[in-house]
């Protein structure tokens, strides 16, 4: 059953806590994406991957960090320094970084 | 500055109707223009995906047009269906060297369909 998977659906976060967002797709993608929506907003991108060990910032990674060492997975960590990490998370991947993207069911964060 | 504008925010019609959701935008140079249709509390599935060369495009009961010279793009629903209640996102893709930074999202047209 191929796909683009997240976990966990709902998340929640303590003041000055880090947590881990997962996302894994056995597509074969070389492509991987992070975007965050807000309530009214278009989607926005946190970081993307075009390939294995290598990730580039998007227009809002503040307070967040990637890591890319498997071609699987493409897991966000929300650190401390994210002040406002309430949102909904969407992971997506692609053949390319040209081709059309798939999404993950999504990732609920809230901060308690 | 790029910018893809979505008309009507939000749209409420009923169930067999037809409708038609707005997409403008200003990113320039033009690569290629994608619809989504996202389920409440879900990932967006891609619906279609139109060149500079393509004015029109059918998945099913959507259909899109694009004007690359006007800049404008639709997706028109035919005989809606209360499964098509989602949010429409319209995403333009910028001729860049590569990367996910070439891409500009609209906001999303709200959709319900009534009974």
């Amino acid at each position: 059953d191929g796909g683009i998977t997240q976990s966990p659906k709902y998340l929640f976060r303590k003041e000055g806590q880090n947590v881990t967002l997962s996302c894994e797709q056995n597509l074969n993608h070389d492509a991987m994406y992070w975007y965050r929506q807000d309530p009214g907003q278009g989607l926005r991108l946190i970081y993307y991957s075009q390939i294995v060990n290598d990730f580039q910032k998007g227009d809002i990674a503040e307070g967040y960090s990637v890591s890319r060492e498997k071609k699987e997975s493409f897991p966000l960590t929300v650190t401390s320094a994210q002040k406002n990490p309430t949102a909904f998370y969407l992971c997506a991947s692609s053949i390319t970084d040209r081709e059309t993207q798939y999404f993950g069911p999504g990732t609920r964060l809230l901060v308690l | 500055k790029n910018q893809v504008e979505q008309s009507p925010q939000s749209l409420i019609i009923l169930e067999g109707k037809n409708c038609t959701l707005q997409c403008n935008y200003t990113v320039s140079p033009f690569s290629n223009l994608r619809w989504y249709k996202q389920d409440t509390g879900r990932g967006p599935v891609s619906l279609t995906i139109m060149t500079f060369s393509e004015n029109t495009k059918s998945n099913g009961r959507y259909t899109a047009t694009l004007d690359a010279d006007t800049k404008q793009s639709s997706l028109h629903i035919t005989a809606s269906q209360l499964s098509d209640s989602a949010s429409y996102i319209c995403v333009v893709s910028m001729k860049t060297g590569g990367g996910a930074d070439g891409l500009t999202f609209g906001k999303g047209t709200h959709l319900i369909i009534q009974p």
